[in-house]
Protein backbone atom coordinates (compact mmCIF):
# COMPACT_ATOMS: atom_id res chain seq x y z
CA UNK A 1 0.00 0.00 0.00
CA UNK A 2 1.58 3.47 -1.11
CA UNK A 3 1.36 5.70 1.68
CA UNK A 4 2.10 8.83 -0.43
CA UNK A 5 1.02 9.06 -4.20
CA UNK A 6 2.80 11.08 -6.43
CA UNK A 7 1.61 12.27 -9.85
CA UNK A 8 3.01 12.90 -12.82
CA UNK A 9 5.55 9.98 -13.57
CA UNK A 10 6.97 11.94 -15.83
CA UNK A 11 7.17 15.06 -17.01
CA UNK A 12 8.39 17.93 -19.89
CA UNK A 13 9.12 21.33 -19.41
CA UNK A 14 10.47 24.31 -21.79
CA UNK A 15 13.33 25.84 -20.43
CA UNK A 16 11.83 29.14 -18.47
CA UNK A 17 8.67 27.73 -17.71
CA UNK A 18 7.24 26.14 -14.63
CA UNK A 19 7.21 22.34 -13.50
CA UNK A 20 4.16 21.29 -10.41
CA UNK A 21 4.44 17.81 -9.01
CA UNK A 22 1.74 16.73 -7.18
CA UNK A 23 1.70 14.44 -4.20
CA UNK A 24 -1.10 13.21 -1.58
CA UNK A 25 -1.46 11.21 1.37
CA UNK A 26 -3.94 9.16 4.06
CA UNK A 27 -2.27 9.03 7.33
CA UNK A 28 -3.26 12.29 8.77
CA UNK A 29 -0.31 11.28 11.41
CA UNK A 30 2.19 12.78 9.03
CA UNK A 31 3.95 15.81 9.70
CA UNK A 32 6.81 16.27 7.85
CA UNK A 33 7.11 16.88 3.89
CA UNK A 34 10.26 16.70 2.23
CA UNK A 35 11.28 16.47 -1.56
CA UNK A 36 14.34 15.04 -2.20
CA UNK A 37 15.92 15.65 -6.03
CA UNK A 38 17.76 12.39 -7.33
CA UNK A 39 20.61 12.27 -10.12
CA UNK A 40 21.29 9.16 -12.17
CA UNK A 41 23.36 7.15 -9.96
CA UNK A 42 23.32 9.20 -6.96
CA UNK A 43 21.84 9.35 -3.86
CA UNK A 44 18.80 11.26 -3.08
CA UNK A 45 19.75 14.88 -1.87
CA UNK A 46 16.98 16.79 0.60
CA UNK A 47 15.94 19.95 -1.51
CA UNK A 48 13.00 21.77 0.78
CA UNK A 49 10.71 20.08 3.25
CA UNK A 50 7.25 21.71 4.95
CA UNK A 51 5.67 21.25 8.39
CA UNK A 52 1.82 21.37 8.03
CA UNK A 53 1.30 24.48 9.89
CA UNK A 54 2.28 26.49 7.19
CA UNK A 55 0.82 26.31 3.70
CA UNK A 56 3.47 27.60 1.48
CA UNK A 57 7.14 27.07 1.73
CA UNK A 58 9.65 28.87 -0.65
CA UNK A 59 13.29 28.57 -1.64
CA UNK A 60 14.82 30.28 -4.63
CA UNK A 61 12.88 29.21 -7.47
CA UNK A 62 11.38 26.31 -5.25
CA UNK A 63 8.20 26.20 -3.59
CA UNK A 64 5.95 24.18 -1.75
CA UNK A 65 2.37 24.52 -1.32
CA UNK A 66 0.53 22.64 1.28
CA UNK A 67 -3.14 21.80 1.60
CA UNK A 68 -3.90 20.20 4.95
CA UNK A 69 -7.41 19.63 4.14
CA UNK A 70 -7.40 17.81 1.16
CA UNK A 71 -4.36 15.59 2.80
CA UNK A 72 -1.83 17.06 -0.81
CA UNK A 73 1.43 19.08 -1.23
CA UNK A 74 2.85 20.16 -4.30
CA UNK A 75 6.27 20.83 -5.67
CA UNK A 76 6.48 23.95 -7.84
CA UNK A 77 10.01 24.78 -9.74
CA UNK A 78 9.86 28.36 -11.26
CA UNK A 79 12.62 29.54 -14.18
CA UNK A 80 13.09 25.91 -14.98
CA UNK A 81 16.69 25.17 -16.19
CA UNK A 82 18.22 21.83 -18.28
CA UNK A 83 20.28 21.22 -14.81
CA UNK A 84 16.90 20.80 -12.90
CA UNK A 85 16.14 17.81 -15.07
CA UNK A 86 16.35 14.32 -12.12
CA UNK A 87 14.25 12.30 -10.56
CA UNK A 88 11.99 14.18 -7.65
CA UNK A 89 10.50 12.62 -4.64
CA UNK A 90 7.92 13.51 -2.29
CA UNK A 91 7.90 12.17 0.91
CA UNK A 92 6.54 12.04 4.41
CA UNK A 93 7.35 11.05 7.76
CA UNK A 94 5.84 11.48 11.66
CA UNK A 95 8.59 13.76 12.91
CA UNK A 96 6.86 13.40 16.21
CA UNK A 97 7.75 10.22 16.63
CA UNK A 98 11.18 9.24 17.62
CA UNK A 99 10.89 6.82 14.40
CA UNK A 100 11.18 9.58 11.34
CA UNK A 101 11.45 6.62 8.71
CA UNK A 102 10.55 8.29 5.38
CA UNK A 103 7.55 7.13 3.10
CA UNK A 104 8.35 8.00 -0.46
CA UNK A 105 6.20 8.23 -3.47
CA UNK A 106 7.03 6.41 -6.55
CA UNK A 107 9.16 9.44 -8.43
CA UNK A 108 8.81 11.98 -11.01
CA UNK A 109 11.11 11.90 -14.07
CA UNK A 110 11.52 15.55 -14.85
CA UNK A 111 13.39 16.52 -18.47
CA UNK A 112 14.01 20.80 -19.20
CA UNK A 113 14.31 21.28 -22.30
CA UNK A 114 16.58 23.91 -23.55
CA UNK B 1 33.62 15.75 2.55
CA UNK B 2 31.88 15.46 5.46
CA UNK B 3 28.66 13.65 3.83
CA UNK B 4 27.73 10.01 4.44
CA UNK B 5 29.59 7.48 2.70
CA UNK B 6 28.84 3.98 1.19
CA UNK B 7 31.17 1.84 0.53
CA UNK B 8 31.03 -0.45 -1.78
CA UNK B 9 29.85 1.96 -4.44
CA UNK B 10 28.95 -1.37 -6.68
CA UNK B 11 28.98 -4.84 -6.27
CA UNK B 12 28.42 -7.71 -8.34
CA UNK B 13 27.87 -11.29 -6.77
CA UNK B 14 26.75 -14.87 -7.38
CA UNK B 15 23.35 -16.06 -6.42
CA UNK B 16 24.34 -17.80 -3.07
CA UNK B 17 26.83 -15.46 -1.98
CA UNK B 18 27.09 -12.97 1.09
CA UNK B 19 27.56 -9.80 0.36
CA UNK B 20 28.46 -6.79 3.18
CA UNK B 21 27.84 -3.10 2.71
CA UNK B 22 29.17 -0.33 5.18
CA UNK B 23 28.02 3.37 5.63
CA UNK B 24 29.94 6.07 7.79
CA UNK B 25 27.56 8.79 8.78
CA UNK B 26 27.79 12.49 9.24
CA UNK B 27 29.77 12.81 12.47
CA UNK B 28 27.44 13.26 15.35
CA UNK B 29 24.53 11.72 13.34
CA UNK B 30 22.89 9.59 16.04
CA UNK B 31 20.19 8.29 13.61
CA UNK B 32 21.21 5.79 10.74
CA UNK B 33 18.35 4.49 8.13
CA UNK B 34 18.55 1.89 5.64
CA UNK B 35 16.56 2.37 2.33
CA UNK B 36 16.75 0.20 -0.39
CA UNK B 37 15.25 1.39 -3.75
CA UNK B 38 14.61 -0.26 -6.90
CA UNK B 39 14.42 1.23 -10.65
CA UNK B 40 11.79 3.19 -10.96
CA UNK B 41 11.00 3.13 -7.66
CA UNK B 42 11.02 5.78 -4.18
CA UNK B 43 13.56 4.39 -1.51
CA UNK B 44 11.73 1.87 0.94
CA UNK B 45 12.26 1.78 4.78
CA UNK B 46 14.79 -1.21 5.62
CA UNK B 47 15.77 -0.63 9.25
CA UNK B 48 16.81 2.09 11.72
CA UNK B 49 18.97 2.46 14.22
CA UNK B 50 19.64 5.24 16.79
CA UNK B 51 22.89 5.11 18.22
CA UNK B 52 23.58 1.63 18.10
CA UNK B 53 20.03 0.55 19.11
CA UNK B 54 18.14 -1.35 16.45
CA UNK B 55 14.58 0.54 17.05
CA UNK B 56 12.69 -1.33 13.74
CA UNK B 57 13.32 -3.63 10.98
CA UNK B 58 10.86 -3.39 7.79
CA UNK B 59 8.86 -6.59 6.66
CA UNK B 60 10.77 -6.07 3.32
CA UNK B 61 14.07 -7.14 5.87
CA UNK B 62 14.04 -10.80 5.70
CA UNK B 63 16.08 -13.18 8.15
CA UNK B 64 18.62 -12.90 5.25
CA UNK B 65 19.58 -9.31 6.39
CA UNK B 66 20.99 -8.31 8.67
CA UNK B 67 22.24 -5.02 10.08
CA UNK B 68 24.74 -3.46 12.98
CA UNK B 69 25.84 -0.15 14.33
CA UNK B 70 28.27 -1.41 16.72
CA UNK B 71 29.29 1.65 18.49
CA UNK B 72 26.80 4.04 17.12
CA UNK B 73 29.20 4.97 14.43
CA UNK B 74 29.31 3.54 11.07
CA UNK B 75 26.86 0.69 10.18
CA UNK B 76 26.82 -2.32 8.13
CA UNK B 77 23.93 -4.24 6.06
CA UNK B 78 24.67 -8.18 5.37
CA UNK B 79 22.92 -10.24 2.92
CA UNK B 80 23.45 -13.72 3.48
CA UNK B 81 22.34 -15.70 0.73
CA UNK B 82 21.64 -13.32 -2.26
CA UNK B 83 18.51 -13.62 -4.62
CA UNK B 84 18.55 -11.97 -7.82
CA UNK B 85 15.45 -9.95 -6.08
CA UNK B 86 18.30 -8.33 -3.99
CA UNK B 87 19.25 -6.39 -6.91
CA UNK B 88 18.83 -3.63 -6.22
CA UNK B 89 20.42 -0.08 -4.77
CA UNK B 90 20.76 0.47 -1.18
CA UNK B 91 21.16 3.89 0.62
CA UNK B 92 21.87 4.77 4.08
CA UNK B 93 20.78 8.37 6.08
CA UNK B 94 22.11 9.91 8.68
CA UNK B 95 20.11 12.29 10.77
CA UNK B 96 19.76 14.59 13.60
CA UNK B 97 16.62 15.31 12.19
CA UNK B 98 16.44 15.79 8.31
CA UNK B 99 17.72 12.65 6.78
CA UNK B 100 20.60 13.26 4.33
CA UNK B 101 21.62 10.52 1.76
CA UNK B 102 24.91 8.69 0.73
CA UNK B 103 25.65 7.87 -2.54
CA UNK B 104 24.06 4.49 -2.22
CA UNK B 105 25.58 0.65 -2.98
CA UNK B 106 24.72 -0.59 -6.46
CA UNK B 107 23.84 -4.51 -5.79
CA UNK B 108 23.49 -7.02 -8.91
CA UNK B 109 23.15 -10.61 -7.81
CA UNK B 110 23.48 -12.67 -11.29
Amino acid sequence: QQQVKQSPQSLIVQKGGISIINCAYENTAFDYFPWYQQFPGKGPALLIAIRPDVSEKKEGRFTISFNKSAKQFSLHIMDSQPGDSATYFCAASRRGSTLGRLYFGRGTQLTVWP
Amino acid sequence: DTGVSQDPRHKITKRGQNVTFRCDPISEHNRLYWYRQTLGQGPEFLTYFQNEAQLEKSRLLSDRFSAERPKGSFSTLEIQRTEQGDSAMYLCASSPSEQYFGPGTRLTVT
